[in-house]
């Protein structure tokens, strides 16, 4: 898996667009990026994922870079609940299941 | 609410005890992972199962081990235990390769004293 590297943390005001970047300048063509994010202590929980496009859900939108080496989740109206680490994962869809999760962004909603 | 069960919830052994972590994955879904989180580690892929069988090892200890039941529900024994081996562990399943989206469970504490 490419190695990804994220800021260690971030704040964003209550109502605002959260951006977080993840810079995966290593990523190779069948490589995958995903989101999961970790609120306290619970399971992580997965966001969103995209190959080259970019996608949008419930959750968040991402924005993959054209060169593919950097990516942004993008969490349109964060709320308090929104407070947790956010890991960016790069991942083989072939032959590789696994997530190898990094020290992600400890992204905080300020009130 | 991810669908995925893990009990107990919390354990806390003595040091050389053994212990049996339970994991029952969504209704539907083929594989299963096992992660260990401890401070110092970080997120950490231990071994996943698919319909019975192993299909990938990552940082998993000689004393761990673990298995998939008929019925799906997993299993991961941790024995000898050491301080170092506390921690939380995740059990996490998908449907079948390429396990595009993985459901993590609530997750056991384990405490070793």
């Amino acid at each position: 898996d490419a190695k990804t590297t994220q800021p260690t943390s971030m704040d964003c005001a209550e109502g605002r667009a959260a951006n977080l970047p993840c810079n995966h300048s290593t990523i190779s063509g069948n490589e995958y990026v995903y989101w999961y994010r970790q609120i306290h202590s619970q399971g992580p929980q997965y966001i969103i994922h995209g190959l080259k496009n970019n996608e949008t859900n419930e959750m968040a939108s991402l924005i993959i870079t054209e060169d593919r080496k950097s990516s942004t989740l993008i969490l349109p109206h964060a709320t308090l609940r929104d407070t947790a680490v956010y890991y960016c994962i790069a991942k083989s869809n072939f032959g590789n299941e696994k997530l190898t999760f990094g020290t992600g962004t400890r992204l905080t909603i300020i009130p | 609410d991810s669908g995925v069960t893990q009990t107990p919830k919390h354990l806390i052994t003595a040091t050389g005890q053994r212990v049996t972590l339970r994991c029952s994955p969504r209704s539907g879904d083929l594989s299963v992972y096992w992660y260990q989180q401890s401070l110092d580690q970080g997120l950490q892929f231990l071994i996943q199962y698919y319909n019975g069988e192993e299909r990938a090892k990552g940082n998993i200890l000689e004393r761990f081990s673990a298995q998939q039941f008929p019925d799906l529900h997993s299993e991961l024994n941790l024995s000898s235990l050491e301080l170092g081996d506390s921690a939380l562990y995740f059990c996490a399943s998908s449907l079948a390769p390429p396990g595009n989206e993985q459901f993590f469970g609530p997750g056991t504490r384990l405490t070793v004293l």
